[in-house]
């Protein structure tokens, strides 16, 4: 079973520039979620799809970060426009159901803002 | 809101040594708790985790117990081998309806010296 794919693996950005992230979960799985990780600390939820729609984004900057998941499948995160804050590894994760059910990550995409 | 506190790494052990990785837990209700490892160079993989009071989730040689009256979900393990080296993040699933985004800790690095 092919795991949850992101790309590109690594991004180095101007400050004040846009850039996206591209995911790609598991095969058949409803759920997908995207995380921030800053160097030293945990994963932060973003957002929640459910499907196409949102479950949760309320720790998502909305006024710099957009997510959609149009067909309920793939995903794309932007940034627009970045901050040096921002640096920080992007991940995606995806589970078949919600509610106690194990969360799969893919690989992460690593995002340098200069 | 739900928050998670495990202990500071660096954490230096020789080989075959006793493990124990302290992690505590606030949360409303009855969350489901998880250990997620982090090996160099790869992504985060789900190591064991338990879905309510009293379970004991065990994988690889790897324990921890929910432990409801001390909120807590110490990670064990009785001989550790230079492979274990890497990152472990203790997290919560709120299991409560609506958003199951995932609440983690700082991590743990765990050095391993043969």
């Amino acid at each position: 079973e092919a795991g949850v794919a992101q790309s590109p693996r690594y991004k180095i950005i101007e400050k004040r520039q846009s850039v996206a992230f591209w995911c790609n979960p598991i095969s058949g799985h409803a759920t997908l979620y995207w995380y921030q990780q800053i160097l030293g600390q945990g994963p932060k939820l973003l957002i929640q799809f459910q499907n196409n729609g949102v479950v949760d984004d309320s720790q998502l900057p909305k006024d710099r970060f957009s997510a959609e998941r149009l067909k309920g499948v793939d995903s794309t995160l932007k940034i627009q426009p970045a901050k040096l804050e921002d640096s920080a590894v992007y991940l995606c994760a995806s589970s078949y159901l919600q509610f106690e059910d194990t969360q799969y990550f893919g690989p992460g995409t690593r995002l340098t803002v200069l | 809101g739900d928050s998670v506190t495990q202990m500071e790494g660096p954490v230096t052990l020789s080989e075959e040594a006793f493990l124990t990785i302290n992690c505590t837990y606030t949360a409303t209700g009855y969350p489901s708790l998880f250990w997620y490892v982090q090996y160099p160079g790869e992504g985060l993989q789900l190591l064991l985790k338990a879905t309510k009071a009293d379970d004991k989730g065990s994988n690889k040689g790897f324990e921890a117990t929910y432990r409801k009256e001390t909120t807590s979900f110490h990670l064990e393990k009785g001989s550790v081998q230079v492979s274990d080296s890497a990152v472990y993040f203790c997290a919560l699933n709120p299991g409560q309806g609506g958003a199951d985004g995932l609440t983690f800790g700082k991590g743990t690095h765990l050095i391993i010296q043969p």
